[in-house]
């Protein structure tokens, strides 16, 4: 079955700089690729997902890249701000399979 | 109106018993989950069903019985509680398109203590 790998499992970064979370997955099948965030005592939310037939996407200071060849797939935060600090996951779901298997999630901390 | 509630949002119980918990979306959504995530907040699925019909089953163990009364509802009902059970349950609920996954609306969950 498909296995999601997720690093760093914590990163600190000043406000203001970029973060960048890495996925890599295992099964050439998955074909969808979303990113979820998780605030203390919430459950995760959808922030931006990817398809494996786009290698990039972008929504305001958000962006996911996907290499299907390589299979990784990263996240990348810039200009961050304190709201930004979660917990983040990535997942990956093969076609058909109906559900997400998810990274063991990265907690980000923004600096003052 | 909250999208996908769960209820209770805490449950502290002793090893041996039985308990619930109840999840109900007002999406409209034809496919519901339950995930766990442990205390290393490692997210994992249990169950998922579709128009009411179990499709995954995630090597649970027995003591763990969904119950999905409509496809707004899934129910997750807990035999013989054990200390390993204590974690945060999570539902939720997707529309699916044929082979496509969509977005997943998560409840906020349900932190179970098994004491």
């Amino acid at each position: 079955g498909e296995n999601v790998e997720q690093h760093p499992s914590t990163l600190s970064v000043q406000e203001g700089d970029s973060a960048v979370i890495k996925c890599t997955y295992s099964d050439s099948a998955s074909n969808y690729f979303p990113w979820y965030k998780q605030e203390l005592g919430k459950g995760p939310q959808l922030i931006i997902d990817i398809r494996s037939n786009v290698g990039e996407k972008k929504d305001q200071r958000i962006a996911v890249t996907l290499n299907k060849t390589a299979k990784h797939f990263s996240l990348h935060i810039t200009e961050t701000q304190p709201e930004d600090s979660a917990v983040y996951f990535c997942a990956a779901s093969p076609w058909g399979a109906q559900k997400l298997v998810f990274g063991q999630g990265t907690r980000l901390t923004i600096n003052p | 109106d909250t999208a996908v509630s769960q209820t209770p949002k805490y449950l502290v119980t002793q090893m041996g018993n039985d308990k619930s918990i109840k999840c109900e979306q007002n999406l409209g959504h034809d496919t519901m989950y339950w995930y766990k995530q442990d205390s290393k907040k490692f997210l994992k699925i249990m169950f998922s069903y579709n128009n009411k019909e179990l499709i995954i089953n995630e090597t649970v163990p027995n003591r763990f019985s969904p119950k999905s009364p409509d496809k707004a509802h899934l129910n997750l009902h807990i035999n013989s509680l054990e200390l390993g059970d204590s974690a945060v349950y999570f539902c939720a609920s997707s529309q699916t398109g044929t082979g496509d996954l969509g977005e997943l609306f998560f409840g906020e969950g349900s932190r179970l203590t098994v004491l």
